[in-house]
């Protein structure tokens, strides 16, 4: 089955302990993206990926970090997080970037920072 | 920012058909538009996108008015499942690399 998955799903953690949020496509897809979604800012890009070892800032990369070293995967990785980070995530991911084609998105991971 | 408007909610009767408008009058000639979904804190999920030309497709179809200034996106028989937020996206294409989410409808299908 096509699907992109994360990893975790919920996370509750502490100020500055460092955390990686995984995110995996089986689609051979070319672009992956992080999403953040918070109530009334609606969905906010953080970094994509245009294919392996190519990735961008998004409107919100400030805390993030990430990877792209094979091509199925994209991290999320937090250095320090803090409360402000407390979010729902959403990795997607499309054949080539998301104009012309439909993105297909991850379950989402719910992190707590406390 | 977000360039589609849509109203912030709606309601419909299961197995009716659903209506819901979106107005993007910025919208320049190559630019698509794309429906989203998202149900209760899930990923969005892709419904369909168009030009200019109406598209159906086994979720939904697509009506583009011929000025393009605004789109309906008609479920013909909606079921309580597809309550949910319903995102209307102009395309910014290859110069922004993303889309760019507004805040969408919520669409509350009424048993």
């Amino acid at each position: 089955e096509a699907q992109v998955t994360q990893n975790p799903r919920y996370l509750i953690t502490v100020t500055g302990k460092k955390l990686t949020v995984t995110c995996s496509q089986n689609m051979n897809h070319e672009y992956m993206s992080w999403y953040r979604q918070d109530p009334g800012l609606g969905l906010r890009q953080i970094y994509y990926s245009m294919n392996v070892e190519v990735t961008d800032k998004g409107d919100v990369p400030e805390g993030y970090k990430v990877s792209r070293k094979e091509k199925r995967n994209f991290p999320l990785i937090l250095e320090s997080p803090s409360p402000n980070q407390t979010s729902l995530y959403f990795c997607a991911s499309s054949y080539r970037g998301p104009s012309y084609n439909e993105q297909f998105f991850g379950p989402g991971t719910r992190l707590t920072v406390l | 920012d977000a360039k589609t408007t849509q109203p912030p909610s709606m309601d419909c009767a299961e197995g009716r058909a659903a209506n819901l408008p979106c107005n993007h009058s910025t919208i320049s000639g190559n630019e698509y538009v794309y429906w989203y979904r998202q149900i209760h804190s899930q990923g969005p999920q892709y419904i369909i996108h168009g030009l200019k030309n109406n598209e159906t497709n086994e979720m939904a179809s697509l009506i583009i008015t011929e000025d393009r200034k605004s789109s309906t996106l008609i479920l013909p028989h909606a079921t309580l499942r597809d309550t949910a937020v319903y995102y209307c996206i102009e395309d910014y294409g290859g110069a922004t690399n993303k889309l760019i989410f507004g805040t969408g409808t919520l669409l509350a299908v009424q048993p």
